[in-house]
């Protein structure tokens, strides 16, 4: 049975580096050919893409939000982590943990089979 | 590529067919599009990929189709659990989601 959580501060102050880990089982991180994603949904609104990481460790991060993101992964722990420098307002909201298939060959990730049910983060000081 | 969903807002009744529209500012390369559900306080479930492909469990009152930059999520006969919020996802170059589609009673 394929699951992932979210876990993290439920609070973090503006200007603050937010530090998400996604906890996966029923897969491995590291030779199933799933990649993991990280999303976020502001409250009411649409989903946004955050990054990706591959099995094989390629990383992908939104063009707006790259200067800010960092994702890897601890595949003895069965973990993704995200982590946000310079947080402010508008970075609230859910923020989800997604399994994607991949291919290698063509560097690219796909639909979003399987999410974690999300972690919600408010930004306040 | 940006996606455009609409209507924003579907009010139908039980029993109804339900089209849903989800349009590209550029062709999708290979129909890498996705359709999810996200009921209020859930994750977003997969519901259709590759356009028309349905998800594992998904009932078949749920279709897709569309190619370039034309995609329709239909449902058949709607049924009580099916009121939500639907997102199209395209996963061609990089990955964008559309901004929803409320699907409510009507």
């Amino acid at each position: 049975q394929v699951t992932l959580k979210e876990s993290g501060p439920v609070v973090v102050k503006p200007t603050e580096t937010l530090t998400l880990t996604c906890t996966v089982s029923g897969f491995s991180l590291d030779n199933d050919r799933m990649g993991v994603s990280w999303i976020r949904q502001p409250p009411g609104k649409a989903l946004e893409w955050l990054a990706h990481i591959f099995s094989h460790g390629t990383k992908f991060y939104s063009t707006s939000l790259k200067s800010r993101l960092t994702i890897s992964k601890d595949t003895s722990k069965s973990q993704v982590v995200l982590t946000m420098t310079n947080v402010g307002p508008v970075d609230a909201g859910t923020y989800f943990c997604a399994r994607a298939g991949e291919s290698i060959w063509l560097k690219k990730f796909f639909e979003f089979d399987y999410w974690g049910q999300g972690m919600l983060v408010t930004v306040s000081s | 590529i940006v996606l455009t969903q609409s209507p924003g807002t579907l009010s139908l009744s039980l029993g109804a067919r339900a089209t849903l529209s989800c349009r590209a500012s550029q062709s999708v390369s290979d129909n890498y599009l996705a359709w999810y559900q996200q009921k209020p306080g859930q994750a977003p479930r997969l519901l259709i990929y590759g356009a028309s492909n349905r998800a594992t469990g998904i009932p078949d009152r749920f279709s897709g189709r569309g190619s370039g930059t034309d995609f329709t999520l239909t449902i058949s006969r709607l049924e009580p659990e099916d009121f939500a919020v639907y997102y199209c996802h395209q996963y061609g170059p990089s990955h964008t989601f559309g901004q929803g589609t409320r699907l409510e009673v009507k």
